[in-house]
């Protein structure tokens, strides 16, 4: 199975504030990659597949990059409605693994 | 708008069975893969099972291979895991999931499933 290690497992930020959280796939899978946020207590969004492709619907200030091994999911600008947990995904191959999350609290 | 609705989680004792539903609406349910992912408390997102459109073609996570079985009716558009011999490690959230490719377009609200004496 591939491997995808986040980081960092959390970060604290305040409003208005630049987050970025790396991923990182333990072989390479292309841009076959996606970014999910999760609050407590829902089921998981899709945010970014394709490594740096917006879901419909999903504001601007996020972005997604990298191909091969290592991608961000970068935040531009964090806004209250973001404080959640983010996960990578490799779609690649099957098992399509997640990475360990990586929690924003708030600063 | 895409809807998925999970049912038929609940509290079982280890070596015990469950058989989760999940009923899907608002897509054209036999041309979408379909799968279960599941969330340990406190934990993260774990890939348990996917399913074909058509249904000819499933996959099973090493965890749960040989003791969950996932299926669908597309003439019911519902999406099926009958989860046998559980164990306590098999409790978590399960989330029925609408796949493009392996990509998680739409998620169910969840179904707890609890495996304890």
């Amino acid at each position: 199975d591939i491997q995808m290690t986040q980081s960092p497992s959390s970060v604290s930020a305040s409003i208005g504030d630049r987050v970025t959280i790396t991923c990182r796939a333990s072989q390479g899978i292309s841009s076959w990659l996606a970014w999910y946020q999760q609050k407590p207590g829902k089921a998981p969004k899709l945010l970014i597949f394709a490594a740096s492709s917006l879901q419909g619907g999903v504001p601007s200030r996020f972005s997604g990059s990298g191909s091969g091994t290592d991608f961000t999911l970068t935040i531009s600008s964090l806004q209250p409605e973001d404080f959640a947990t983010y996960y990578c995904q490799q779609a690649h191959s099957f098992p399509p693994t997640f990475g360990g999350g990586t929690k924003v609290e708030i600063k | 708008e895409v809807h998925l609705l999970e049912s038929g989680g609940g509290l079982v004792q280890p070596g015990g069975s469950l058989r989760l539903s999940c009923a899907a609406s608002g897509f054209t349910f036999s041309t979408h893969a379909m799968s279960w992912v599941r969330q340990a408390p406190g934990k993260g997102l774990e890939w348990v099972s996917a399913i074909s459109g058509g249904g000819g073609s499933t996959y099973d996570a090493d965890s749960v291979k040989g003791r969950f079985t996932i299926s669908r009716d597309n003439s019911k558009n519902t999406l099926f895991l009958q989860l046998d011999s559980l164990r306590v490690e098999d409790t978590a959230v399960y989330y029925c999931a609408k796949l493009s490719t392996w990509y998680v377009l739409n998620w169910g609200q969840g179904t707890q499933v609890t495996v304890s004496s």
